[in-house]
């Protein structure tokens, strides 16, 4: 079945850019979501992208798709302390009839001052 | 404001004692689903609804159940609540079921 994977934790300083990484295993066209999650909130959909496409920017998101490795990732330019939270990367097979989102295990992004 | 409304955002409660968690969207979305978050075991779907009166299951249906008598209301109900079931519950939307979800702040259950 599909998977999706994130490392767990990344510690960054605070204006440094933050660079995210997730890969799955859906081989068929996919779409692909970043979502953000503060203590205590809900996810917060950030971004996605489709699996045609190489590259989004949205601000000071870039994410990045690597289709021939299934390797996706989230940049984060000009990083600020309120940025930290849980990322979670996410799939949804358009195949699927239930049309659910496959979550990784998020990152958790610790920005320091 | 575009939202999805969970409520109550935490509770404590015991087994057996039948309990209902609602949601509610107010931006007349189509398709709602239902997932439980778990250390080590990401979102899983529990059950979701492409429209009003159409519902199925996803991934982890047991011990669950679902309603959509009306299109900005899917509450998931518990009828015999057990520890196992122990969760942080979200309830997400979509204009259709192939656009973004949209997701609440959460619920979390405590099963005693």
């Amino acid at each position: 079945g599909e998977d999706v994977e994130q490392s767990l934790f990344l510690s960054v300083r605070e204006g440094d850019s933050s660079v995210i990484n997730c890969t799955y295993t859906d081989s068929s066209s996919t779409y692909l979501y970043w979502y953000k999650q503060e203590p205590g909130a809900g996810l917060q959909l950030l971004t996605y992208i489709f699996s045609n496409m190489d590259m989004k920017q949205d601000q000071r998101l870039t994410v990045l798709l690597n289709k021939k490795d299934k390797h996706l990732s989230l940049r984060i330019a000009d990083t600020q302390t309120g940025d930290s939270a849980i990322y979670f990367c996410a799939e949804r097979d358009p195949m699927d009839s239930s049309y659910k989102l496959i979550f990784g295990s998020g990152t958790r992004l610790l920005v320091r001052p | 404001e575009a939202q999805v409304t969970q409520n109550p955002r935490y509770l404590i409660t015991v087994t057996g004692k039948k309990l209902t968690v609602t949601c509610s969207q107010n931006m007349n979305h189509e398709y709602m689903s239902w997932y439980r978050q778990d250390p080590g075991l990401g979102l899983r779907q529990i059950y979701y609804s492409m429209n009003v009166e159409v519902t199925d299951k996803g991934d982890v249906p047991e011990g669950y159940k679902v309603s959509r008598k009306e299109k900005r209301n899917f509450p998931l109900i518990l009828e015999s609540p057990s520890p196992n079931q122990t969760s942080l519950y979200f309830c997400a939307s979509s204009l259709a079921p192939n656009q973004p979800q949209h997701f609440g702040d959460g619920t979390r259950l405590s099963i005693l």
